[in-house]
């Protein structure tokens, strides 16, 4: 059975620090990885990831993906408030549609 | 450009009655995901539509929950005869294809009485 596993399940932080969340996943035909945001509503897509090694960037979200050992960090710097929320991420096959979510990460970013 | 939309937000229920939830993919978008999350637990995938047709409903439960994708219209996700177990958010997403990225709807939130 497709497995993703995020670590820590929860994580709180100061304001400035920097914060790596991580997703190992077992995923049988494995296509894609990709990390969500969700607060109080919606998922907010972030990143997907295809590739081993080439991180991929945005602001002060990072994430890269090894798909030899079979895992993706998504990396927070400098953390704010807004920063606060469960970050999800989600496996997809090579059969292209479902997401297959871990459990979440709850990172708190306190002032 | 709307992004996906849900509706209603919110529906409460007594147990045995029907619900119908609603889900607009984005504009350009074809295919659509309904994905539930039960409390303390993750999201997980119940069905894949395109239009007028059910691609995938492998994670949907046997009985009482059906979905569908119009032609012209929103996606539905029906169930019937709920019981305090259908209590959950419910959320849609949409794509332009299969292998790209789903954005999310805001979710229902079913509370069955």
């Amino acid at each position: 059975e497709d497995k993703v596993v995020q670590s820590p399940l929860s994580l709180v932080v100061h304001e400035g620090d920097t914060v790596t969340l991580n997703c190992s996943y077992e995923v049988t035909n494995f296509r894609s990885l990709l990390w969500y945001k969700q607060e109080k509503k919606a998922p907010t897509f972030l990143f997907m990831l295809t590739s081993s090694g080439i991180e991929k960037k945005s602001g002060r979200l990072s994430s890269i993906l090894d798909k030899k050992e079979l895992f993706s960090i998504l990396n927070i710097t400098a953390t704010q408030t807004g920063d606060s929320a469960i970050y999800l991420c989600a496996g997809t096959t090579n059969s292209g549609y479902a997401l297959n979510f871990g459990k979440g990460t709850s990172l708190l970013v306190t002032p | 450009n709307a992004g996906v939309m849900q509706n209603p937000r919110h529906l409460v229920r007594r147990r045995g009655q029907e619900a119908r939830l609603r889900c607009s993919p984005m504009k350009g978008h074809s295919h659509v995901y309904w994905y539930r999350q039960l409390p303390e637990e993750g999201l997980k995938f119940m069905v894949y539509l395109q239009k007028e047709n059910i691609i995938d409903e492998s994670g949907m439960p046997k009985e009482r929950f059906s979905a569908e994708f119009p032609k012209e219209g929103p996606s539905i996700l029906r169930i019937q005869q709920v019981v305090r177990g259908d209590s959950a958010a419910y959320f849609c997403a949409s794509s332009q294809s299969s292998y790209n990225e789903q954005f999310f709807g805001p979710g229902t939130r079913l509370t069955v009485l």
